[in-house]
This record gives structure tokens, C-alpha cells and sequence, in this order.
């Protein structure tokens, strides 16, 4: 399958401050990433969808001005936590896919936030 | 809408016995169904999918999974485990018309393998 990764794989800040997570695809084109958190023990919880090029779909709940979601080329798409706070502090997983088969839906490592 | 129950939350087994993860959905329009593996500090693998065709499905790893629309279930199995086998399992569903393209995930299953 496809090779997605993510940068940082953990990251520890301060209180207030912001964060950006990086989500490629390093051998196909994703025309579309996903943003999901974890929490300990829970399923993945989908924060938005994001197509190259244009503004992320977000989920209900989910505040599009603390989490800002860039996809503006087809092998990169940033997820910026805005004024951090602890509870904040999760497991952030980011899959691409192509429109074509959204079927094949390729997961990167995943990034470790810790707000302090 | 669709959702997906996963009733265990943890199933411990020994090495080389035969495992079955529970996977149910509910929705109400047709769906393509998929199991995914997470180790540790790791992202999601997957590991078979429900597309069509065949209700029996392999995937990697030893695993299969039957789709059984009138129960709407899709559980997982396989008929002998190992040590590296311990990892958490979702039970995940897209919608099969139109275009939606996010999935639906259960809470997991933690399959723990021991000796």
C-alpha cells in the first residue's frame, strides 16, 4: 500500500501556545486527508475532511478556528492545534486517499500532542 | 447515518487458539465494510475489506471475515493466533452510494495474546 507519514511522531508544548502537524503521502497523489483524533482506548474520531485545494469539511463539534487545516498540495496537508491547551492532548492520525477509491484509504503513524 | 458497535472491548486468548472479534453495523443505506490492526503507538493497517462479490473475505495476516447482511455483521476471525497478533482492532464502515468518503469506526477491540 501507499506510504503516509506524519511529522512530528510526538510533540510536547506549552500551554497556549500553537502546533502544526504535517500529514504526506509520499508515492500517490491524495486528492483528500483526513484528520482523526484518539483518545486512550476510543475508537478514532474524524475531525475533518479535507479535498487538495479547497477548505476542509469539518465535523459537527469540531472548531475550525483552534484547528486549522491546510491541504494545498497533493502530498501535504497540515493540521495547526491554535492556542493549545492539555485538553488538547491526543493522538492525531491523518489518512490520504484519491478520489477515485476512497476504498483505499492509507493511514500515516500518527502524532503523540502533549500540552503542558 | 451509520454506526458500528464492537461489544467486546477486550479479548484475551492463548497462543494458537482460534479467535472471533465481533463487528455489527446499523445504517441505512448500503455499506462496504473493513477491519483495521493498530500496534502500539503505530497508525491503522488494514487488514480486509467487504466490497462485494464473495461474503468471505481474507486478508492479510491469517485473518477472513464474513459479511452477513441479515445480521448485519462482519466479524473478524482467525483459527490461530500468535504473540504479535496483540494489537487493538476496528471494525470500520463507508457508505457504498454516492459520494460520501469518510469512515466509520467502532471503539476496538483489544485482542491480547498470551502463552
Amino acid at each position: 500500500g501507499a506510504v503516509v507519514s506524519q511529522h512530528p511522531s510526538r510533540v510536547i508544548c506549552k500551554s497556549g501556545t500553537s502546533v502544526k502537524i504535517e500529514c504526506r503521502s509520499l508515492d500517490f497523489q491524495a486528492t483528500t486527508m483526513f484528520w482523526y483524533r484518539q483518545f486512550p482506548k476510543k475508537s478514532l474520531m474524524l475531525m475533518a475532511t479535507s479535498n487538495e485545494g479547497s477548505k476542509a469539511t469539518y465535523e459537527q463539534g469540531v472548531e475550525k478556528d483552534k484547528f486549522l487545516i491546510n491541504h494545498a498540495s497533493l502530498t501535504l496537508s497540515t493540521l495547526t492545534v491554535t492556542s493549545a491547551h492539555p485538553e488538547d492532548s491526543s493522538f492525531y492520525i491523518c489518512s490520504a486517499a484519491h478520489w477515485s477509491s476512497y476504498n483505499e484509504q492509507f493511514f500515516g503513524p500518527g502524532t503523540r500532542l502533549t500540552v503542558l | 447515518a451509520q454506526s458500528v458497535t464492537q461489544l467486546d472491548s477486550q479479548v484475551p486468548v492463548f497462543e494458537e487458539a482460534p479467535v472471533e472479534l465481533r463487528c455489527n453495523y446499523s445504517s441505512s443505506v448500503s455499506v462496504y465494510l473493513f477491519w483495521y490492526v493498530q500496534y502500539p503507538n503505530q497508525g491503522l493497517q488494514l487488514l480486509l475489506k467487504y466490497l462485494s462479490g464473495s461474503t468471505l473475505v481474507k486478508g492479510i495476516n491469517g485473518f477472513e471475515a464474513e459479511f452477513n447482511k441479515s445480521q448485519t455483521s462482519f466479524h473478524l476471525r482467525k483459527p490461530s493466533v500468535h504473540i504479535s497478533d496483540t494489537a487493538e482492532y476496528f471494525c470500520a464502515v463507508r457508505q457504498s452510494t454516492g459520494t460520501a468518503s469518510k469512515l466509520t469506526f467502532g471503539t476496538g477491540t483489544r485482542l491480547q495474546v498470551t502463552l
